[in-house]
């Protein structure tokens, strides 16, 4: 029962263009959502979190956006630079978990070329 | 200070055999978290442990795996009589604490890769 879906496995973009990334969630449960960035051969990095009774949260290059009627997330990245390129995983949790139960969606792969 | 750790990062078994990973987590951590990466998919929560305790062991397999932090050394997620559906990547997990706070001192070791002959 997937509960968290990113739709798009992969994503190109130009250096210093907007990186938009997609997340879908279908347990209105979820209380918080988190964005983890991941390297080859590493393991993933928490890169932004929103909590459900908030609509947007900026961090830097990195913007989260929430649409709660919707059952949306979505990951803006301006400007894209090379180093972004990764496997970007949606992440959701409820508030009876602890931390690590997560729920991730299936990533998307970034590629942000010159 | 140095992250979670994760031992081996490559392992191969042939079916039938027993798998052992470890997993040592950052300095101060006691709690940590099991999941599993199959191909092509996002990562699934197996098991959550403190030092001797599985706390929340919902997302293992009934059968042939388990999981122990003990007081002393790095925690093991065990696998008895490996299938080749076992092949995946295996990441921890630890967190100095279990509550829902500071996502950002939460930490994923490398992984290991296991692959089932």
């Amino acid at each position: 029962d997937q509960q968290v879906k990113q739709n798009s496995p992969s994503l190109s973009v130009q250096e210093g263009r907007i990186s938009i990334l997609n997340c879908d969630y279908t347990n209105s449960m979820f209380d918080y959502f988190l964005w983890y960035k991941k390297y080859p051969a590493e393991g993933p990095t928490f890169l932004i979190s929103i909590s459900s009774i908030k609509d947007k949260n900026e961090d830097g290059r990195f913007t989260v956006f929430l649409n709660k009627s919707a059952k949306h997330l979505s990951l803006h990245i301006v400007p894209s630079q090379p180093g972004d390129s990764a496997v970007y995983f949606c992440a959701a949790s409820r508030p009876t978990d602890s931390w690590g139960k997560l729920q991730f969606g299936a990533g998307t792969q970034v590629v942000v070329t010159p | 200070n140095a992250g979670v750790m994760q031992n081996p990062r490559h392992l191969v078994r042939r079916r039938g055999q027993e798998a052992r990973l470890r997993c040592s987590p950052m300095k101060g951590h006691s709690h940590v978290y099991w999941y599993r990466q199959l191909p092509e998919e996002g990562l699934k929560f197996m098991v959550y442990l403190q030092k001797e305790n599985i706390i929340d062991e919902s997302g293992m397999p009934k059968e042939r795996f388990s999981a122990e932090f003990p007081k002393e050394g790095p925690s093991i997620l065990r696998i008895q009589q490996v299938v080749r559906g076992d092949s995946a990547a295996y990441f921890c997990a630890s967190s100095p604490q279990g509550a829902r706070v500071k996502w950002n001192e939460q930490f994923f070791g490398p992984g290991t890769r296991l692959t089932v002959l």
